[in-house]
């Protein structure tokens, strides 16, 4: 089976600081595309940021960046300045074709006053 | 304009009634999805359709019933409810030849009593 490990199921860090959830996958293909989706309380699903498994460059959002380590399988998401509003569960997910999107287990991530 | 919506966004229902929840994109998307969260906010995948055929069926029991009258609209029917299915259940839609990410409804809390 093609997974996604999502291995924090909780984390907390005080506001301004920098966290990074972690996230592996497996799969067997070369060109695939990951993911981050956070779920805050109101429970809507947000794309956070996305990556092209065949591009080398780390995927940049605002304050939310990438580390995509491809030959490790490694997607972990990095959230700068973080803010009160960043609270949320964060999902990593993995698609490529036309296979299911498939998602890790989930971290909740509290920012703290 | 709402990209997927899907309706209604709560639902309370006696055991042993049948249920409906409609789901609409209006992306243009080929695939559409039905995913299922439970009370651990663990997304599982319940079906997928592209193109109004049926591509991914889950282990789902029988008395869910996914029906595509065309590729914008996914609905899912479920029969005698039991306390089991209660559950977040979320439409979502993509497009299968580009890898995009997939948009997600604002979800339906079923609740069955």
């Amino acid at each position: 089976a093609q997974t996604v490990t999502q291995s924090q199921p909780e984390m907390s860090v005080q506001e301004a600081e920098t966290v990074t959830l972690s996230c592996t996958y497996d799969t067997s293909e070369n060109n695939y595309y990951l993911f981050w989706y956070k779920q805050p309380p109101s429970r809507q699903m947000i794309l956070v940021i996305r990556q092209e498994a065949y591009k080398q460059q780390n995927a940049t959002e605002n304050r939310f960046s990438v580390n995509f380590q491809k030959a490790a399988k490694s997607f972990s998401l990095k959230i700068s300045d973080s803010q009160l509003g960043d609270t949320a569960m964060y999902f990593c997910a993995r698609i490529f074709g036309n296979e299911k999107l498939t998602f890790g287990t989930g971290t909740r991530l509290t920012i703290i006053p | 304009d709402t990209a997927v919506s899907q309706t209604p966004k709560y639902l309370v229902t006696q055991m042993g009634n049948d249920k409906s929840i409609k789901c609409e994109q209006n992306l243009g998307h080929d695939t559409m999805y039905w995913y299922k969260q439970d009370s651990k906010k663990f997304l599982k995948i319940m079906f997928s359709y592209n193109n109004k055929e049926l591509i991914i069926n889950e282990t789902v029991p029988n008395r869910f019933s996914p029906k595509s009258p065309d590729k914008a609209h996914l609905n899912l029917h479920i029969n005698s409810l039991e306390l089991g299915d209660s559950a977040v259940y979320f439409c979502a839609s993509s497009q299968s030849d580009s890898n995009t990410e997939a948009f997600f409804g604002q979800g339906t809390r079923l609740t069955v009593v």
